[in-house]
């Protein structure tokens, strides 16, 4: 997407913490999301992050949220091979229906 | 738990031909997107309703239409097909005016 900005790939080694990022524009997204998505499948709902927070934890993954910098990132603890997919930041503007901005994904490669 | 079910979840239509993808929202949702996923591109918003009416427009091509029905399942009609078209086709259903989105499977449509 072209307001929302993701790095293409990141490949990391079971076992080990993974940290995707993302930048968005648009200062007044109520709410910025992370999608996950497997080969052929739909968009799972990971977490999500209301825009007057900084940080939230869901057992393996850690949302934090710089708005000052409008940088978004996803940390996994543990990373393990089954979290191999594409991983999409997404935002939500105010003054819309709710409607989602995706980024463009990142590939998440863990090797074994 | 339900979930969002689209159908067809394959479709192969030719050129110039015409297509309608279906969406059932989960119960007691009124409220239903529709994005396009193209091959190896994030998900582009087209279109979302609440209560039986559009609510939201975004880069739906004029040959697109779509609507809400009584039960609030949705259907997606596209006409005159180009190749263009090939994509996935994902309905996502929520609670009016709630952050949480929640994806179907997706309908893969292939244009020959």
């Amino acid at each position: 997407g072209e307001d929302v900005e993701q790095s293409l790939f990141l490949s990391v080694r079971e076992g080990d913490s993974s940290v995707i990022n993302c930048t968005y524009t648009d200062s007044s997204s109520t709410y910025l999301y992370w999608y996950k998505q497997e080969p052929g499948a739909g968009l799972q709902l990971l977490t999500y992050i209301f825009s007057n927070m900084d940080m939230k934890q869901d057992q393996r993954l850690t949302v934090l949220l710089n708005k000052k910098d409008k940088h978004l990132s996803l940390r996994i603890a543990d990373t393990q091979t089954g979290d191999s997919a594409i991983y999409f930041c997404a935002e939500s503007p105010m003054d819309s229906s709710y409607k989602l901005i995706f980024g463009s994904g990142t590939r998440l490669l863990v090797r074994p | 738990a339900a979930g969002v079910i689209q159908s067809p979840r394959h479709l192969i239509k030719e050129k110039r031909e015409t297509a309608t993808l279906k969406c059932y929202p989960i119960p007691r949702h009124d409220t239903v997107y529709w994005y396009q996923q193209g091959p190896g591109q994030d998900p582009q918003f087209l279109i979302s309703f609440y209560e039986k009416m559009q609510s939201d427009k975004g880069s739906i091509p004029d040959r697109f239409s779509a609507q809400q029905f009584s039960d609030y399942h949705s259907e997606l009609n596209m006409s005159s097909l180009e190749l263009g078209d090939s994509a996935l086709y994902f309905c996502a259903s929520t609670i009016a005016r709630s952050y949480e989105q929640y994806f179907g499977p997706g309908t893969r449509l292939t244009v020959t």
